[in-house]
C-alpha cells in the first residue's frame, strides 16, 4: 500500500497550458514537500508546506496543503518546456518517526 | 567540490558479487540517507544515519549493509548482489531529520546486476 498516492502518473501537455498534480493520503502528515527531478539527476526541493490550508507560490507554481494535512496539490500556470521533469511529493507521517515517505511521482512533459 | 557526490555513477556487476557504493558530503550534515528508485515504486529508503556510528533501517534494508565511521561518508554495500537490486541508488543528506528540512540528493548511481 502506497502511503502517498500521486496523480496523474504521466502528463503530456502543450506550452502555455495549466495543470494540477495531486498527492493524496489517508494518513495525516506533519509536513509535505515537493521535489523536482530531471533525468540523470537527484531530486531537488521545491517547497515545504507545514500548516493545514497553507498555500505557497513559487513563480508560476502554486502549492497547497490540505486543511486536514492529508493531501497536497501542485498547480503550474502557463507551463513551459523547462518545467518538464518528474515531480515527487514526500512527507513525514504525523507522530510516526522522522522518515520521509515519497510518492511514486508524476512525469510531466511540456512540448513547445 | 562542495555538495554531495556519489561514485561510481554507473556500475555493472554479476549476481553474488559484493558491491560498494560511495557517498560523500561536504556540508557536515548530521543525517545521511540511502534510497533506491525503481519504476513503479518511486523512492524507497534503504538505510539512514543520524550521526557517525549511528545507523538505522529504512523500508527496504534486506541485502544491504551501511557504515558511517566519518560524518562526511556513508557507503552502501551489497554483500551478495541479486538481480532484484538492479536500480538507481541515491544518497542524500540533511541538517536534521523530518520533513521540515531540505534533503540534498546526490546525482545517483545506476547499478545493473546481471
Amino acid at each position: 500500500t502506497q502511503l502517498l498516492e500521486q496523480s496523474p502518473q504521466f502528463l503530456s501537455i502543450q506550452e502555455g497550458e495549466n495543470l494540477t498534480v495531486y498527492c493524496n493520503s489517508s494518513s495525516v502528515f506533519s509536513s509535505l514537500q515537493w521535489y523536482r527531478q530531471e533525468p540523470g539527476e537527484g531530486p531537488v526541493l521545491l517547497v515545504t508546506v507545514v500548516t493545514g490550508g497553507e498555500v505557497k507560490k513559487l513563480k508560476r507554481l502554486t502549492f497547497q496543503f490540505g486543511d486536514a494535512r492529508k493531501d497536497s496539490s501542485l498547480h503550474i500556470t502557463a507551463a513551459q518546456p523547462g518545467d518538464t521533469g518528474l515531480y515527487l511529493c514526500a512527507g513525514v507521517v504525523y507522530q510516526a518517526g522522522t522518515a520521509l515517505i515519497f510518492g511514486k511521482g508524476t512525469t510531466l512533459s511540456v512540448s513547445s | 567540490d562542495a555538495g554531495i557526490t556519489q561514485s561510481p555513477r554507473y556500475k555493472i556487476t554479476e549476481t553474488g558479487r559484493q558491491v560498494t557504493l560511495m557517498c560523500h558530503q561536504t556540508w557536515s550534515h548530521s543525517y545521511m540517507f540511502w534510497y533506491r528508485q525503481d519504476l513503479g515504486h518511486g523512492l524507497r529508503l534503504i538505510y539512514y544515519s543520524a550521526a557517525a556510528d549511528i545507523t538505522d533501517k529504512g523500508e527496504v534494508p534486506d541485502g544491504y549493509v551501511v557504515s558511517r565511521s566519518k560524518t562526511e561518508n556513508f557507503p552502501l554495500t551489497l554483500e551478495s548482489a541479486t538481480r532484484s537490486q538492479t536500480s538507481v541508488y541515491f544518497c542524500a543528506s540533511s541538517e536534521i531529520a523530518g520533513g521540515y528540512n531540505e534533503q540534498f540528493f546526490g546525482p545517483g548511481t545506476r547499478l545493473t546486476v546481471l
